[in-house]
Parts: structure tokens; sequence; C-alpha cells
């Protein structure tokens, strides 16, 4: 069965300073790997994904995220924080359709950005 | 404007009282799904549907029922409500089921108090 670990369930970074916020998973085949944001009292909004081909994915806002395929991890990055990146971080793993349908999402990382 | 759009936005009923929370989305879009988000837990996915008249199981489906009779909508059904469904329930849509790579769009949530 897929899963997804964020191990942070809170992240705290001073603004102009880089990010992480980290993601593990396990999936069979090859994983289609996705991070969502979360803003206060709305919905989820895509920022990037992984598919195929080079491991460092650029994405919206500024961020990017690498996928390590022998650490089975998928960090987003982003080299200097704002204040309005505070907000609810998700990573999610869907395998090949060979593998079934359904993206499963980790649990979230709040990051709070500091000024 | 492209979008997901979910009704009603907050409810707070009463246990064994059914009640219908209704999505719709205007992007031609294939697949769509249900996912409850509780706190700690992260999104967990309620039911999807690959296309009209095709819906299956997520990984928490009891209590819930879904139809989908039309392309664009993919109403959610709790025919006896119980405070365990108490949740921030969102409805996302994607295109082309068999693209297990594209990105979901994401309503704006309808939070269920059930008492």
């Amino acid at each position: 069965a897929q899963s997804v670990a964020q191990p942070e369930d809170q992240v705290n970074v001073a603004e102009g300073n880089p990010l992480t916020v980290k993601c593990t998973y396990s999936v069979s085949g090859n994983p289609y790997l996705f991070w969502y944001v979360q803003y206060p009292n709305r919905g989820l909004q895509f920022l990037l994904k992984y598919i195929t081909g080079d491991n460092l994915v650029k994405g919206s806002y500024g961020f990017e995220a690498e996928f390590n395929k022998s650490q089975t991890s998928f960090h987003l990055k982003k080299p200097s924080a704002l204040v309005s990146d505070s907000a609810l971080y998700f990573c999610a793993v869907r395998p090949p359709p060979l593998y079934g349908n359904k993206l499963v999402f980790g649990a979230g990382t709040i990051l709070r950005v500091k000024s | 404007e492209a979008q997901v759009t979910q009704n009603p936005r907050y409810l707070i009923t009463v246990t064994g009282k059914k009640l219908t929370v209704t999505c719709s989305q205007n992007m031609n879009h294939e697949y769509m799904s249900w996912y409850r988000q509780d706190p700690g837990l992260g999104l967990r996915q309620i039911y999807y549907s690959m296309n009209v008249e095709v819906t299956d199981k997520g990984d928490v489906p009891e209590g819930y029922k879904v139809s989908r009779k039309e392309k664009r909508n993919f109403p959610l059904i709790l025919e006896s409500p119980s405070p365990n469904q108490t949740s921030l329930y969102f409805c996302a849509s994607s295109p082309a089921s068999d693209r297990s790579y594209n990105e979901q769009f994401f309503g704006p949530g309808t939070r269920l108090t059930v008492l």
C-alpha cells in the first residue's frame, strides 16, 4: 500500500532564510509526486509535481522540490522564505495506473515564516 | 472562471438527518473525488469517480454514498450522519482519468458539524 510521511508537524523559519519541508513516500512502481498548499479557510492549491525526468522540479511562487529515488524523498524547498508563504503544506503520491488510482496525502506540515 | 464549487460551505446538523453536499466543476474533467480533512490525518479519500457512472471507494467510504450521473456533478450523500463525520470536506477534479500525473483542482471546502 502506498503511503506518505511528513515527519515535521511544523517548520519555523525566518523571512529571507531558505526553507525545506520534508516528504518521504512508499509506493509501487515509479511514483507521481505532488505538493499542494492550503492557506487558511481555503481549498488546496497545486504547487508542483514530479512525473519523470529532471529530479529538480520548479513550481509556483518560487518553490522547487527535489526527487530522490534512492531515499524515496521529495522535499519542498525555497531559497528565500516570505511571510506570505506561511500555510499548511501537503505532499501527495499517486502510483502509475497499473498500481491503482488513489492519490494519498501526507498529514501536512505547517510552515511559519516570521519577519 | 475554471473552478470547483461546493455547497453548502458550512453545515451544522443533527445525528441521523440525511444530507447532501453538492460538488460541480466547469472544466469538463473526467476524474472527481471527495476527501475529508482531519487534524493530524491529512486528507483521506472517501470516494472517487473515473467518469460518468463509474465510482469507486477510497480509503474511508463507510457512511457515505456518491453518484455520478453527469460529468460536471459529484454529490456526496450522508444517509445517516454521525458525530464522527464532523470534518472538513473537499471535492476535487482532474482531467483525463487515465493520466495519473494530472494535478487535482480543489473546491473551497465544506465544514460539516454533526451534533
